[in-house]
């Protein structure tokens, strides 16, 4: 157990629709990144929140977004969804920085668009 | 454009064999991560290692070694008398320190089967 829960496990849903991932960090890390990993685009880095704030910006649609709150946890907001917005995503926290610590991935959030 | 290839699709080997996973990455920034990655049956990541651009030093951990050659741009994973629980699909990835917003790219992954 990495200590990094997300929430829910799986989700189906239908094309137009909009829904919402939740993700809560290890106890002390204060860093969020979101991933998504599907058969046709693979494994891609989508954002980075620190404390609050973001510090990376990877392949993120634009019909996606995210946040920190400030307990930490973390949301990905996916709306207008398509079909080939299906995929695993995957949160993970560190500390501070993936260029300095440890990144613990949470199991993810498997998200089927019907 | 950073860049990260893993030309190994999948690999297969029997218990106790070594094993190398390559990893050749493109970038025009000189301040860099490379960070490799395992995927289990499971499905869960797990982070194995970070390598800055700065640190040629090879790294062991045990049966895993990592070999970082920026003369020919390779970060390349090697796994010393595989055991059947290093079946699992293996990504490299790289990230930009002043470029692309510190965004992170990933390989394709190589999937590694090991046999008793």
């Amino acid at each position: 157990d990495s200590g990094v829960t997300q929430t829910p496990k799986h989700l189906i849903t239908a094309t137009g629709q909009r829904v919402t991932l939740r993700c809560s960090p290890r106890s002390g890390d204060l860093s969020v990144y979101w991933y998504q990993q599907s058969l046709d685009q693979g494994l891609q880095f989508l954002i980075h929140y620190y404390n609050g704030e973001e510090r990376a910006k990877g392949n993120i649609l634009e019909r996606f977004s995210a946040q920190q709150f400030p307990d930490l946890h973390s949301e990905l907001n996916l709306s207008s969804l398509e079909l080939g917005d299906s995929a695993l995503y995957f949160c993970a926290s560190s500390h501070r920085d993936w260029s300095t610590d440890t990144q613990y991935f949470g199991p993810g959030t498997r998200l089927t668009v019907l | 454009a950073q860049k990260v290839t893993q030309a190994q699709t999948e690999i297969s080997v029997v218990e106790k064999e070594d094993v190398t996973l390559d990893c050749v990455y493109e970038t025009r920034d000189t301040t860099y991560y490379l960070f490799w990655y395992k995927q289990p049956p499971s499905g869960e990541l797990v982070f194995l290692i970070r390598r800055n651009s700065f640190d040629e030093q090879n790294e062991i951990s045990g049966r895993y070694s990592w070999n970082f050659q920026k003369s020919t741009s390779s970060f390349n994973f090697t796994i010393t008398a595989s055991q059947v629980v290093d079946s699992a699909v293996y990504f490299c990835a790289l990230s930009e320190a002043r470029y692309n917003n510190n965004d992170m790219r990933f390989g394709a992954g190589t999937r590694l089967t090991v046999k008793p």
